[in-house]
């Protein structure tokens, strides 16, 4: 089973921050917070991850709470083309024998 | 760069029939995903190839699905009787060495969409 919880669905308006919030409350000290979007008829794409401090890349930002038990990724400017499932997914970095458990992810829509 | 190629795109085939599914990983990339994914939910890892062993094939219906990946490069994942409840998107991905990559993401194909009549 998924190590997370996430919101079924979102709506954003586009060019706003699209906040998806993950709890993760059972999160391990060495497991690593991951997110990956699926656009529909896609495969699921690498977005970010992170251990314990905020993260930021080309595509979004990663906060994480101080305890670990939850995070935020930011989309700071949502565009049509950010209409996707996001996943969010713990595990261990670089531990072949402890794959990605997929949950459902939450269903971002962006409106015009 | 190249990423993950898979075929067929689309498949509809009749219960008890067979069905065949190719993967081309990115080069230079040791292991190599099945994941399939039901219409609403998040994609589920069936097997994991670290080069041309098997590394997690615990998600596996053995008694139906096969997947092999002789060389080390491409890899086929089969069904053969299909049931009505394998219709799914079947998903590729390949990644680097883990413990190499520091966080081992991994790119996935289009998927293949199958349809069981």
């Amino acid at each position: 089973d998924a190590k997370t919880t996430q919101p079924t669905s979102m709506d954003c308006a586009e060019g706003r921050a699209a906040n998806l919030p993950c709890n993760h409350s059972t999160i391990s000290g060495n497991e690593y917070v991951y997110w990956y979007r699926q656009i529909h008829s896609q495969g699921p794409q690498y977005i970010i991850h992170g251990l314990k401090n905020n993260e930021t890349n080309e595509m979004a930002s990663l906060i994480i709470t101080e305890d670990r038990k939850s995070s935020t990724l930011i989309l700071p400017h949502a565009t049509l083309r950010d209409t996707a499932v996001y996943y969010c997914i713990v595990r261990v970095a670089g531990n072949y024998g402890q794959n990605f458990v997929f949950g459902p992810g939450t269903r971002l829509s962006a409106l015009p | 760069e190249a990423g993950v190629a898979q075929s067929p795109r689309y498949k509809i085939i009749e219960k008890r029939q067979s069905v065949a599914f190719w993967c081309n990983p990115i080069s230079g990339h040791a292991t190599l995903y099945w994941y399939q994914q039901i219409l609403g939910q998040g994609p589920k890892l069936l097997i994991q190839f670290q080069n041309n062993g098997v590394v997690d094939d615990s998600q596996l219906p053995k008694d139906r699905f096969s997947a092999e990946r002789l060389k080390g490069v491409d890899s086929t994942l089969k069904i053969q009787p299909a049931k009505l409840e394998d219709s799914a998107v079947y998903l590729c991905a390949s990644s680097l060495i883990p413990g190499v990559s520091p966080y081992n993401e991994q790119f996935f194909g289009p998927g293949t969409r199958l349809t069981v009549l």
